[in-house]
Formats: structure tokens, sequence, C-alpha cells
């Protein structure tokens, strides 16, 4: 069964700041990953899709890099705003069953 | 239609009513994914559709859940005799191509805005 850990659960910057959200995952057998955005009482935005044979996306002010074989996946991003505040969701889709596997998530508050 | 359009997007149900949500897919989508999504976790499968088929329902939780989509394209989650443990937020999910496939599109899910589901 796949396992998807997302460290922090929260974080608290000011404006400003470069963002880290870090994402792990037990089995490396993955078709993509990809990172949502939900905020408060919404549904999820796709804001990165890294597929297993690429190494990183880049959006904008954000990055995410995926390391397949030491199960990580990492999105940065640069120089915050009061506007990213809301939780980030790491999720994975395996390659046996193309099922979505979803972390709980990292709920950042950017502060003015 | 441009996106994927969920509704109720809130419900409030006594403990013991039935409830139906419903999904519009993206328009000319294949795939289609329910998942419920509890306060404060990431979300979780429910069932999985290609076209009419249902070809994966091992997320359901019991057998009171049911899901259907007759003709390929609008589906509906039925919640027979709701319990307290039924309150979450239910997400539909569409996919342009066959999961697995190599055409453009596939295995990219499109989210809807969910319908959240409280049972008094």
């Amino acid at each position: 069964k796949q396992e998807v850990t997302q460290i922090p659960a929260a974080l608290s910057v000011p404006e400003g700041e470069n963002l880290v959200l870090n994402c792990s995952f037990t089995d490396s057998a993955i078709y993509n990953l990809q990172w949502f955005r939900q905020d408060p009482g919404k549904g999820l935005t796709s804001l990165l899709l890294i597929q297993s044979s690429q190494r990183e996306q880049t959006s904008g002010r954000l990055n995410a890099s995926l390391d397949k074989s030491s199960g990580r996946s990492t999105l940065y991003i640069a120089a915050s705003q009061p506007g990213d505040s809301a939780t980030y969701l790491c999720a994975a889709l395996r390659s046996n069953d193309y099922k979505l596997s979803f972390g709980a998530g990292t709920t950042v508050t950017v502060r003015a | 239609g441009a996106g994927v359009s969920q509704s109720p997007r809130y419900k409030v149900a006594k403990r013991g009513q039935d409830v139906a949500l419903r999904c519009d897919p993206i328009s000319g989508h294949v795939s289609l994914f329910w998942y419920q999504q509890a306060l404060g976790q990431g979300p979780e499968f429910l069932t999985y559709f290609q076209n009419e088929a249902q070809l994966d329902k091992s997320g359901l939780p019991s057998d009171r859940f049911f899901a259907e989509r007759p003709e390929g394209s609008v589906s509906t989650l039925k919640i027979q005799r709701t319990q307290q443990e039924d309150s979450a937020v239910y997400l539909c999910a569409s996919s342009l191509a066959f999961l697995g496939g190599s055409g453009s599109g596939a295995n990219v899910l499109t989210f809807g805005a969910g319908s959240r589901l409280t049972v008094l």
C-alpha cells in the first residue's frame, strides 16, 4: 500500500520568505506525482505534475522536484506572498492500479 | 463544460437520510473518479469509472455507498441511511483518456470543488 507523508503539517512564514514543502512516498512504482493547492472549503487546484521520468517541473514561482528512487518530492515556492496561504497536497499516481494516493497536506500561512 | 462541476456544494442531512451527490465531468472525459476527504486529511479513493463501466469500487466504505454513470458522462454518488462518520467532502475528478494510456491527458486528473456533506 502506498503511504504518502507530508512534512511539516503546518508552516507559518513572513512574506517574502521562500517555502520548502516535503513529500515522501513508500512505493517508487508511480506513474506521476502531482502537487495540488486547496483553499478552505474549496476543491483541489493542480499546480504541477511531474511524470516519473522527469526530475522537476517549474511554473512561475513554483518548482517541484522528484527523486523516485528515494521516494521524495519537494515543492519550492519562491518569494512567498499572503495569497499563497493554503493547504498544499501531494499525490502519487500508482503504476499498478492508477489510483492517486494523497498526503494529508501542509497548511501554509504567509504573514504580511 | 470548462471544468468539473459538482452539486450540491453543501448538504446537511439527518442521520438515516439518503443523499445523492452529482458530478458533471469535463465534456468528453473518459475517466471519472470519486474521492472522500475527511477533515484534516488527504482525499481517499472511492471508485473509478471508464465511460459507463465502474471498473473499481474497492474504496467504497460500505454497501450504503453506491455510484453510477449510466451514460458515460454525469455521475451520481448515493449514500443510503447516512451516518455521522459519512460527514466529509466528496470530490469528483475526471480525466481525458484511459488511465495508463499514453495519449495526451492520460493520467492527468481535474478535480471539482467538492460536495461537503454534514450528517447530524
